[in-house]
């Protein structure tokens, strides 16, 4: 079975520039669950979906990142416009109900 | 943000050695979950515990859900090289079943 899928797995942009990464959770999960891990910071949940509905955004950092499910198989994090202080590794992570969460392989992102 | 106090930060040992971290937290947590994160990739779960004294191994690793439910801690016997990585432990609180905190991870070394 495919795990979770994200898409780039490495993005270097300049500032002001939208960024938009990708996911594919595991099929069949109803849960699906953005994270951003920084250095400083470790990992942080931006926001999870359930059934493709958002439950909880309280983790986006401010209005520049949306996040949206248009169908069960396929997220997408958005950045508009980015900064510098966006830099960071994002995860998506899928589960089924309160299952353990599966991660995908994470996309790193740089602004420059 | 992080809820869960995760410790040591780091640990260099030598191959053979055996291993302990532990996670505590301030509030009481459903679920403990310790994960693996191995450099370029997400992290991967290792051991999942549900009930408070709860203790689970998996090969060479064992974990224990804390009876006052805000603790865990992991161990690794006979540590080898491929155990390098950053330990994580993660956990619900049980506020909110679906919200996942993340410790700030262990970085594991281990020399042959």
């Amino acid at each position: 079975d495919a795990g979770v899928i994200q898409s780039p797995r490495h993005e270097v942009t300049e500032m002001g520039q939208e960024v938009t990464l990708r996911c594919k959770p595991i099929s069949g999960h109803d849960y699906l669950f953005w994270y951003r891990q920084t250095m400083m910071r470790g990992l942080e949940l931006l926001i999870y979906f359930n059934n493709n509905v958002p439950i909880d955004d309280s983790g986006m950092p401010e209005d520049r990142f949306s996040a949206k499910m248009p169908n069960a198989s396929f997220s997408t994090l958005k950045i508009q416009p980015s900064e510098p202080r966006d830099s960071a590794v994002y995860f998506c992570a899928s589960s089924w109900g309160q299952e353990t969460q599966y991660f995908g392989p994470g996309t790193r992102l740089l602004v420059l | 943000g992080q809820q869960l106090n995760q410790s040591p930060q780091s640990m260099f040992i030598q191959e053979g050695e055996d291993v302990s971290m532990n996670c505590t937290s301030s509030s009481i947590f459903n679920t403990w979950l310790w994960y693996k994160q191995d450099p370029g990739e997400g992290p991967v779960l290792l051991i999942a515990l549900y009930k408070a004294g709860e203790l689970t191994s998996n090969g060479r690793l064992t974990a224990q859900f804390g009876i006052t439910r805000k603790d865990s801690f992991l161990n690794i016997s006979a540590s080898i090289p491929s155990d390098v990585g950053i330990y994580f432990c993660a956990g619900r609180p049980s506020y909110n079943n679906n919200d996942m905190r993340f410790g700030a991870g262990t970085r594991l070394t281990v020399k042959p």
